[in-house]
């Protein structure tokens, strides 16, 4: 399996312009994560799937963000519009929950707000 | 949740050992121990998880006293390629409860020829 897939995986942007961010899970894994990482704030999660239907958006900052799966193999993280201070690194990592719970995680997305 | 402790950074030479040391006093009798590795650029990577006693892997090995309240992963004869962020997290992904498992600062390892 070639992973957690992300794209882009590097995003510059200007202030106030649409971001979507677009993760391909592993193959079978039935829960779908979306963290965010940045020097000041660490790792931290924004919301997770679980076999398609969100579980746990409470850490989703703002109403700018939103995140859907609309099937088992793609999940989108949107930011409309988009700030300079959600510039950061987002992560995108899957994993098979009936198993031992190991998360998958994939290369990252690299954006930056202008 | 169960809150995590360990040391900001640490530094090693190629071919010693290394231990790292988590505290998670408010560990829950569920919860399990698991400990992620991340170089830069790139996400996090699992290591090794376990719940008590000792865990070991071709990567690392875990040690978990009987009170549960910290745990120490042990990194054989390092190379510089172990250099990383070190994350050691709490929680009761098992039962789905993946919002409690929280990734604090990390240990930063920087290995040194």
């Amino acid at each position: 399996d070639a992973g957690v897939i992300q794209s882009p995986r590097h995003e510059v942007t200007e202030m106030g312009q649409e971001v979507t961010l677009r993760c391909k899970p592993i193959s079978g894994h039935d829960y779908l994560f979306w963290y965010r990482q940045t020097m000041m704030r660490g790792l931290e999660l924004l919301i997770y799937f679980n076999n398609n239907v969100p579980i746990d958006d409470s850490g989703m900052p703002e109403d700018r963000f939103s995140a859907k799966m609309p099937n088992a193999s793609f999940s989108t993280l949107k930011i409309q519009p988009s700030e300079p201070r959600d510039s950061a690194v987002y992560f995108c990592a899957s994993s098979f929950g009936g198993d031992t719970g190991e998360l998958f995680f994939g290369e990252g997305s690299r954006l930056t707000v202008l | 949740l169960a809150k995590t402790t360990q040391p900001i950074s640490m530094d090693s030479y190629e071919g010693q050992e290394v231990n790292i040391t988590c505290s998670h006093n408010n560990i829950a009798t569920n919860d399990y121990i698991t400990w992620y590795q991340q170089f830069p650029s790139q996400g996090p990577r699992f290591i090794i998880q376990g719940y008590k006693t000792k865990v070991t892997n071709e990567v690392a090995s875990l040690f978990i006293p009987a009170d549960r309240k910290s745990s120490t992963l042990s990194l054989p004869r390092v190379s510089l390629s172990d250099t990383a962020v070190y994350y050691c997290l709490v929680g009761d992904n098992f039962s789905g409860g993946y919002n409690k498992l929280i990734f604090g600062a990390g240990t930063r390892l920087a290995v040194h020829p």
